[in-house]
């Protein structure tokens, strides 16, 4: 059974660099195929994808954000981090980590979610 | 980069047929999948590759892509089908992860 968990910080100020850690079980990301993705949700508003890492340590970020995401995995402790700097108020969300279903179609979807930490940005 | 369009709102009576679309140039040529989101909850997958379920989704839940819209259908709606569902593709680009805005169905 593959399960993922967020954790971080609830309250982060303006200016600051947010850091998410997605811990995960129920599968390797030293396996072949496997990635791990963040996705967010602003209050009231749409999914926005972040960023993905693979198994092989590809990584693709989302082209409005990439100048301040990082993302990165720790294998042996079943972890994904993103990281985010110089936060804004706007950047106030619900972020998610999935597991990354790769389809027969070569298109890969979110096929299990963590249940979401939210993250306020605020003095 | 890639948009996707979604009516803001879907109403259907229970025991009818529910259809969100999904709209994008050329989207029939490429995979779309679709996730439920229950308020409060992390959204499910029900539907990828446009048209397959993942286990445990019912039957009633169903999908098609051609030309510039991909469609999910819901047959015979239930209550506890109320959520906002979203479309997502995967395009081999520079921004490879695409959701629409998202559609809240009503069930009257």
């Amino acid at each position: 059974q593959i399960t993922l968990k967020e954790s971080g910080p609830t309250l982060v100020k303006p200016t600051q660099t947010l850091t998410l850690t997605c811990t995960f079980s129920g599968f390797s990301l030293s396996t072949s195929g496997v990635g791990v993705g963040w996705i967010r949700q602003p209050p009231g508003k749409a999914l926005e994808w972040l960023a993905l890492i693979y198994w092989d340590d590809d990584k693709r970020y989302s082209p409005s954000l990439k100048s301040r995401l990082t993302i990165t995995k720790d294998t042996s402790k079943n972890q994904v981090v993103l990281t985010m700097t110089n936060m804004d108020p706007v950047d106030t969300a619900t972020y998610y980590c999935a597991h990354i279903l790769s389809t027969a179609m070569g298109a890969d979807a979110f096929d299990i979610w963590g249940q979401g930490t939210m993250v306020t940005v605020s003095s | 980069s890639y948009v996707l369009t979604q009516p803001p709102s879907v109403s259907v009576a229970p025991g009818q047929t529910a259809r969100i679309t999904c709209g994008g140039n050329n989207i029939g040529s490429k995979s779309v999948h679709w996730y439920q989101q229950k308020p409060g909850q992390a959204p499910v997958l029900v539907v990828y590759d446009d048209s397959d379920r993942p286990s445990g989704i019912p039957e009633r839940f169903s999908g098609s892509n051609s030309g510039n819209t991909a469609t999910l259908t819901i047959s015979r709606v239930e209550a506890g089908d109320e959520a906002d569902y979203y479309c997502q593709v995967w395009d081999s680009s520079s921004d490879p992860v695409v959701f629409g805005g998202g559609t809240k169905l009503t069930v009257l």
